[in-house]
């Protein structure tokens, strides 16, 4: 089955820094690749997602790679602020077989004032 | 609750006692699933259902249980065979074969006393 690793698992940045979690998947029939952001007590809430034909989408001041070859993507947050502390989870899934997503261990963003 | 409703927030168990959570859903969805979130652990999938009357396994299904009677309802049993049943239990639904993401609950906090 399909197996996500997720690093790192803590980052701190400063304020306006950029922030980059990277993720790597196993299953090569894996097509949809969403991430979620957890603030402390919440649920986890689809913050993008993209799809295996696409190598990258961005969203305001986040964006999402994809290497289909190397089975890795990357989420990027640029100009960070104090609202993008949370856990971030990246996640993987193949919409063709079931529609069971697999997810990452998480990375629990900090941002320093 | 966006759709998704979980009940109840908090709940405590004796050891051996079975527990039921409820999750349920106004969105018409498909497919739901249910998730457990330990800390550093991620989300581990332990059922999940992509019709009424069928469920799947998934990684963890060891001391759980599921039906799938409604289309809006898909409850989970926490049995006394759960060695560790102490969690965060969230449950998610889709639309089947939609590469959408999922709509999650606000969560089950479960503490065995």
């Amino acid at each position: 089955g399909e197996n996500v690793e997720q690093h790192p698992s803590t980052l701190s940045v400063q304020e306006g820094d950029s922030a980059v979690i990277k993720c790597t998947y196993s299953d090569s029939a894996s097509n949809y690749f969403p991430w979620y952001k957890q603030e402390l007590g919440k649920r986890p809430q689809l913050i993008i997602d993209i799809r295996s034909n696409v190598g990258e989408k961005k969203d305001q001041r986040i964006a999402v790679t994809l290497n289909k070859t190397a089975k890795h993507f990357s989420l990027h947050i640029t100009e960070t602020q104090p609202e993008d502390s949370a856990v971030y989870f990246c996640a993987a899934s193949s919409m063709n077989r079931d529609d069971k997503i697999i997810f990452g261990k998480g990375t629990r963003l900090h941002i320093l004032p | 609750d966006g759709g998704i409703t979980q009940s109840p927030k908090y709940l405590f168990r004796k050891e051996g006692q079975n527990v039921t959570l409820s999750c349920e859903q106004n969105l018409n969805h498909d497919a739901m699933y249910w998730y457990r979130q330990d800390p550093g652990q991620g989300l581990r999938l332990i059922y999940y259902s992509q019709i009424v009357n069928d469920f799947q396994k998934g990684d963890i299904a060891e001391g759980y249980s599921v039906s799938r009677e409604k289309k809006e309802s898909f409850p989970l049993t926490v049995t006394s065979a759960q060695k560790n049943p102490t969690a965060f239990y969230l449950c998610a639904s889709s639309i089947a074969g939609t590469s959408n993401g999922y709509t999650f609950g606000s969560g089950t906090r479960l503490t065995v006393v």
